[in-house]
């Protein structure tokens, strides 16, 4: 298993400010994995945060407003960038298991409120 | 990714078994299914994954259909705190592990004392 520390656990935000959201994990994993989830809604996966290189985006986000660090193989940044309220949601960290098919674990996420 | 289809909400009651269906008519051979949920105000948890066989681990079983078009999660007896919303997902082994999950909108389980 792993165990995986975000912060800040919640922050209150005003628009047009940035805000970076870390995630440490306990071993070195090799896929970490950020992670929204709106008010009510399910999650929806924002990007792969690649170690050494630029982070993997799914459709409908891109780097200029969500730009992602991964300096090494326990440690990754996700920051959110110009922020509206519709930025407000929790962010959450994940990490993928040893394995093909190896769980995900996941961090208790990021509540972020934008006002 | 494969679709999984959940009933959006379930009820049951305290210390009864509770069986959560998903279907996925579209899944590929190479389709792991597994089995997360979401208690309030935390992550996911992982609960489970099959291929084809049924499966049992501490927290729950997987019924797995022969056709594998369906399965059932299987909760032998519940308590308050299996309370969560529970998601069935699809994971293809082909891609090693280096996808991330596709979250359908899951199950709401309530449980009654």
């Amino acid at each position: 298993s792993a165990v995986i520390s975000q912060k800040p656990s919640r922050d209150i935000c005003q628009r047009g400010t940035s805000l970076t959201i870390q995630c440490q994990v306990d071993s070195q994993v090799t896929m970490m994995f950020w992670y929204r989830q709106q008010p009510g809604q399910s999650l929806t996966l924002i990007a792969t945060a690649n170690q050494g290189s630029e982070a993997t985006y799914e459709s409908g986000f891109v780097i200029d407003k969500f730009p992602i660090s991964r300096p090494n193989l326990t440690f990754s940044t996700l920051t959110v960038s110009n922020m509206s309220p519709e930025d407000s949601s929790i962010y959450l960290c994940s990490v993928s298991g040893v394995g093909n098919t190896g769980e995900l674990f996941f961090g208790e996420g990021s509540r972020l409120t934008v006002l | 990714d494969a679709k999984t289809t959940q009933p959006n909400s379930m009820e049951s009651n305290e210390e009864e078994p509770v069986h959560l269906p998903c279907n996925h008519s579209t899944i590929s051979g190479t389709d792991y299914i597994h089995w997360y949920r979401q208690l309030p105000s935390q992550g996911p948890e992982y609960v489970i994954h099959g291929l084809t066989s049924n499966v049992n681990n501490r927290m729950a079983s997987l019924a797995i259909a022969e056709d594998r078009k369906s399965s059932t999660l299987i909760l032998h007896r519940a308590t308050l705190r299996d309370a969560a919303v529970y998601y069935c997902i699809l994971r293809d082994y082909l891609g090693g592990g280096a996808d991330g999950l596709t979250f359908g909108k899951g199950t709401h389980l309530i449980i009654q004392p």
